[in-house]
């Protein structure tokens, strides 16, 4: 499976845009990336994915380079509930078996 | 509830008993995985259904862990001769492959006294 990296912490104030890199340097032509975050004591959710082009959603948005070796998940207004740690995978192509890293452990601040 | 249920939602043990952990996908998701995270981890990969076969179960850590889904929807993950070790939140998630979004329970916490 091809590796990402992110940083272990970020922080950001209530109502301020959030930007949580990720680096995928060996990233396939077929690789999908897909973001989930996890918060205090339950199971991981799905928060955005895509292949190439820029995503949207009702939780963020996506951007990914063009050369596809990094991404950005992108909170336009990060309230407490976003305080989680958010987790940036390539799944496998073909059971799309996830495999998690640490994460980035994002804290949101009053 | 239409999301993936987990049973129990705690389970203390001592250490050298038997402790099986029930999960209820999503109804009509064909995929089922099992994961297991400690403390300020992220969740680490045990085993993946594909209908009622294991199609991999290269996390498994070892031969005292095994699962089940006879029937291709509800699974079983059994754990033998518990170890202290073996203490950690157990996550299953379902989905409809390829390209399908994962959905996770809330786990069920073990602790091996």
């Amino acid at each position: 499976d091809a590796k990402t990296t992110q940083p272990n912490s970020m922080e950001s104030n209530e109502e301020e845009p959030v930007h949580l890199p990720c680096n995928h340097s060996t990233i396939s032509g077929t690789d999908y990336i897909h973001w989930y975050r996890q918060l205090p004591s339950q199971g991981p959710e799905y928060v955005i994915h895509g292949l190439t082009s820029n995503v949207n959603n009702r939780m963020a948005s996506l951007a990914i380079a063009e050369d596809r070796k990094s991404s950005t998940l992108i909170l336009h207004r990060a309230t407490l509930r976003d305080a989680a740690v958010y987790y940036c995978i390539l799944p496998d192509y073909n059971t799309d078996k996830l495999i998690f890293g640490t994460g980035t452990r994002l804290q949101v601040f009053p | 509830g239409a999301g993936v249920s987990q049973t129990p939602s705690n389970k203390v043990t001592e250490k050298g008993k038997y402790v099986e952990l029930r999960c209820d996908p999503i109804s009509g998701h064909t995929a089922l995985y099992w994961y297991r995270q400690s403390l300020g981890q992220g969740p680490e990969f045990l085993i993946y259904f594909q209908g009622t076969g294991a199609a991999d179960d290269s996390g498994l850590p070892n031969d005292r862990f095994f699962a089940v889904r006879p029937e291709g929807s509800v699974s079983t993950l059994k754990i033998q001769r518990t170890e202290r070790g073996d203490s950690a939140v157990y996550l299953c998630a379902s989905s409809i492959p390829p390209f399908g979004e994962l959905f996770f329970g809330e786990g069920s916490r073990l602790t091996v006294l």
